[in-house]
C-alpha cells in the first residue's frame, strides 16, 4: 500500500521552516526521501533505517518513528533551491529493496 | 549527476505499438529498478532486476517485461501500448538487495502514446 504524505502542498517564504510527513500501514525497514524538480528525475536526499541509522544530505534532517511507521522531513531556513516535490519511498521489512512511493508534497519557496 | 543514463529521452508512439526503453546503471551497481510516473503522481514500481534475474514485480500486466544484461544495463519493453501508458519511465540503480540501499534515478524517458 502507498504511504500517505502530508501536507499535499506547502508555500514558504525564504528562511522559513517546513515539516513533511510520511505514514505507512506496513512494518518498515527504511524510509527514503527524494526531491524532484519539474521535468527532472528524483534526487536522493536521505535514508532512515530501522534501528536509527541515517544516511544522506548534510543540511536536511529527518526522523523515523518505527513503532508508528511514520517519518518526517525537516526543512529549516528554507532556500529557493528547496522548491520542488518531495517524495517518501518506503521499504517494507518483507520487501526485496523495493520502494513504494507516496503521492508527493509540493513545496514552493518564494523570495 | 548520478551516473545512471536512459535512452531515449522522449518517445511518441501510437496505440498498439511496442516500445523498448534502455537504462545504464551506475558503475558498481548490479540492481536496476523500473518505475512509471504519471503526471502529478509518485513513481510506481514496475519491477526490479538483480544480476540478470527479475527480483520483484509491481502491479503491472505481463505486457510490461524487462531484461538485465551481464553489464547490468537493463531494458523495459512494453507491448500493445495503451493511452494510459503515457508517463515518465524512470530507472534507478543500486547495489545489491540488502535493505536500505540508496536507489539513484536516471533522467527518465518521457513516453507519449497517441
Amino acid at each position: 500500500q502507498q504511504p500517505v504524505q502530508s501536507p499535499q502542498a506547502v508555500i514558504l517564504r525564504e528562511g522559513e521552516d517546513a515539516v513533511i510527513n510520511c505514514s505507512s500501514s506496513k512494518a518498515l525497514y527504511s524510509v527514503h526521501w527524494y526531491r524532484q524538480k519539474h521535468g527532472e528525475a528524483p534526487v536522493f536526499l536521505m535514508i532512515l533505517l530501522k534501528g536509527g541509522e541515517q544516511k544522506g544530505h548534510e543540511k536536511i534532517s529527518a526522523s523515523f518513528n518505527e513503532k508508528k511507521q511514520q517519518s518526517s522531513l525537516y526543512l529549516t531556513a528554507s532556500q529557493l533551491s528547496y522548491s520542488g516535490t518531495y517524495f517518501c519511498g518506503t521499504e517494507p521489512i518483507s520487501g526485496y529493496s523495493t520502494l513504494t512511493f507516496g503521492k508527493g508534497t509540493m513545496l514552493l519557496v518564494s523570495p | 549527476e548520478t551516473g545512471v543514463t536512459q535512452s531515449p529521452t522522449h518517445l511518441i508512439k501510437t496505440r498498439g505499438q511496442q516500445v523498448t526503453l534502455r537504462c545504464s546503471s551506475q558503475s558498481g551497481h548490479n540492481t536496476v529498478s523500473w518505475y512509471q510516473q504519471a503526471l502529478g503522481q509518485g513513481p510506481q514500481f514496475i519491477f526490479q532486476y538483480y544480476r540478470e534475474e527479475e527480483n520483484g514485480r509491481g502491479n503491472f500486466p505481463p505486457r510490461f517485461s524487462g531484461l538485465q544484461f551481464p553489464n547490468y544495463s537493463s531494458e523495459l519493453n512494453v507491448n500493445a501500448l495503451e493511452l494510459d501508458d503515457s508517463a515518465l519511465y524512470l530507472c534507478a540503480s543500486s547495489h545489491g538487495l540488502a535493505g536500505g540501499e540508496t536507489q539513484y534515478f536516471g533522467p527518465g524517458t518521457r513516453l507519449l502514446v497517441l
